[in-house]
């Protein structure tokens, strides 16, 4: 089956650590998304990568980084430096990000608490 | 100014009654429009999307678009108590390097 997986579906984190969520897609897309949801709020753009070994900031991203080392994955990592982590984590992928038409899908999401 | 907005709700229909859902956008320049589907805890799942002033049917679901407007819309006949959900609407803009833009979403509630 084709598809997004994000893991895991529930993370905990103690003040001061980092952690790493991981998506992997094998829908053989280009472009891959993080998004962070808060209550009431949209979806917010932490990172985008259009081609592997290659991603751009979006609107949030201080406190996180990410890689893109395999087309298939796109991992974020939370560091400590992000002072409210605490949100649901989204990631997407679509064929490319240069066209108008071109449409995202979205993994299933990682729900990160700091205890 | 946000750039997409939605009205939070909830907004209440009964089963069987159409649900209209409204979407305002900034960016004259916006090409392309989503709407997706987000169940409570669930990631969100694309419904539809429409590029071209006017409607767009797909079974019970009906995008409208008006570009002059700066307006979209999303109308679910025959509305079911597992239409509930929120409603997010997503902008592709220009302004914003082609990339999606999301509403705060609108909260459908369909009582039975």
């Amino acid at each position: 089956d084709g598809g997004i997986t994000q893991s895991p579906k529930y993370l905990f984190r103690k003040e001061g650590q980092n952690v790493t969520l991981s998506c992997e897609q094998n829908l053989n897309h280009d472009a891959m998304y993080w998004y962070r949801q808060d209550p009431g709020q949209g979806l917010r753009l932490i990172y985008y990568s259009q081609i592997v070994n290659d991603f751009q900031k979006g609107d949030i991203a201080e406190g996180y980084s990410v890689s893109r080392e395999k087309k298939e994955s796109f991992p974020l990592t939370v560091t400590s430096a992000q002072k409210n982590p605490t949100a649901f984590y989204l990631c997407a992928s679509s064929r490319r990000t240069t066209s108008s038409t071109d449409t995202q899908y979205f993994g299933p999401g990682t729900r990160l608490t700091v205890l | 100014q946000k750039e997409v907005e939605q009205n939070s709700g909830p907004l209440s229909v009964p089963e069987g009654a159409i649900a209209s859902l409204n979407c305002t956008y900034s960016d004259r320049g916006s090409q392309s429009f989503f709407w997706y589907r987000q169940y409570s805890g669930k990631s969100p799942e694309l419904i539809m999307f429409i590029y071209s002033n006017g409607d767009k049917e797909d079974g019970r679901f009906t995008a409208q678009l008006n570009k002059a407007s700066q307006y979209v819309s999303l109308l679910i006949r025959d509305s079911q108590p597992s239409d509930s959900a929120t409603y997010l609407c997503a902008v592709k803009s220009m302004e914003y390097g082609n990339k999606l833009v999301f509403g705060a979403g609108t909260i459908l509630r369909v009582k039975s």
